[in-house]
């Protein structure tokens, strides 16, 4: 069975420009769950959608920071402008009900 | 609101030797407890997980813990440790549930192992 799907893996750009990394959940898990991990913070929970409506965004940074989920299968985050502090790993999870949650191959964010 | 603290953020251990990793948690409810690997490059793997019942759990790669409610620790152990284990070890809590609440991590533990 395929795991969390992220794209892309990794992503350079200027800043100012936009960012959107994408998100393929594990068919039939019903959580979605977005993480950053920077050596300086660790791993940060952003937010997280439970039956693709978003419950809790208190993580997300500030207004330059969306998520959407416009569907099961799919969870966009994005990011606009963006800034040099933006760098970081970003993971996405999903999760069925009170089982753990299993994390895709990560984002690597590089904002010049 | 809970927090874990991973108290060493490197562990060094000779290869064939024991290893046991200190998870402790804060939190006013009960919890679910996890532990993820991370190799170099990777995303975070499952070893195991804590929901109800057993207090020792078993997982992946011959790795436990145990959870400890009276010290709210929930320790990784493995009795024998090979090279393919140098990874960054972390401990996560949950108050509601893997699929109902955000994960919160510790910040690490990096084992080393030693040939």
């Amino acid at each position: 069975d395929a795991g969390v799907i992220q794209s892309p893996r990794h992503e350079v750009t200027e800043m100012g420009q936009e960012v959107t990394l994408r998100c393929k959940p594990i068919s039939g898990h019903n959580s979605l769950f977005w993480y950053r991990q920077t050596m300086m913070r660790g791993l940060e929970l952003l937010i997280y959608f439970n039956n693709n409506v978003p419950i809790d965004d208190s993580g997300m940074p500030e207004d330059r920071f969306s998520a959407k989920m416009p569907n099961a299968s799919f969870s966009t985050l994005k990011i606009q402008p963006s800034e040099p502090r933006d760098s970081a790993v970003y993971f996405c999870a999903s999760s069925l009900r009170l089982d753990a949650q299993y994390f895709g191959p990560g984002t690597r964010l590089t904002v010049l | 609101a809970q927090s874990v603290t991973q108290l060493d953020s490197q562990v060094p251990v000779f290869e064939e030797a024991p290893v046991e990793l200190r998870c402790n948690y804060s939190s006013s409810v009960s919890v679910y407890l996890f532990w993820y690997v991370q190799y170099p490059n990777q995303g975070l793997q499952l070893l195991l997980k804590y929901l109800s019942g057993s207090t020792l759990v078993k997982g992946i790669n011959g790795f436990e813990a145990e959870f400890n409610k009276s010290q709210t620790s929930f320790h990784l152990r493995k009795p024998s440790v090979h090279i393919s284990d140098t990874a960054e070890y972390f401990c996560a809590v949950s108050a509601r549930g893997g699929g109902a609440d955000g994960l919160t991590f510790g910040k690490g533990t990096h084992l080393i192992i030693q040939p």
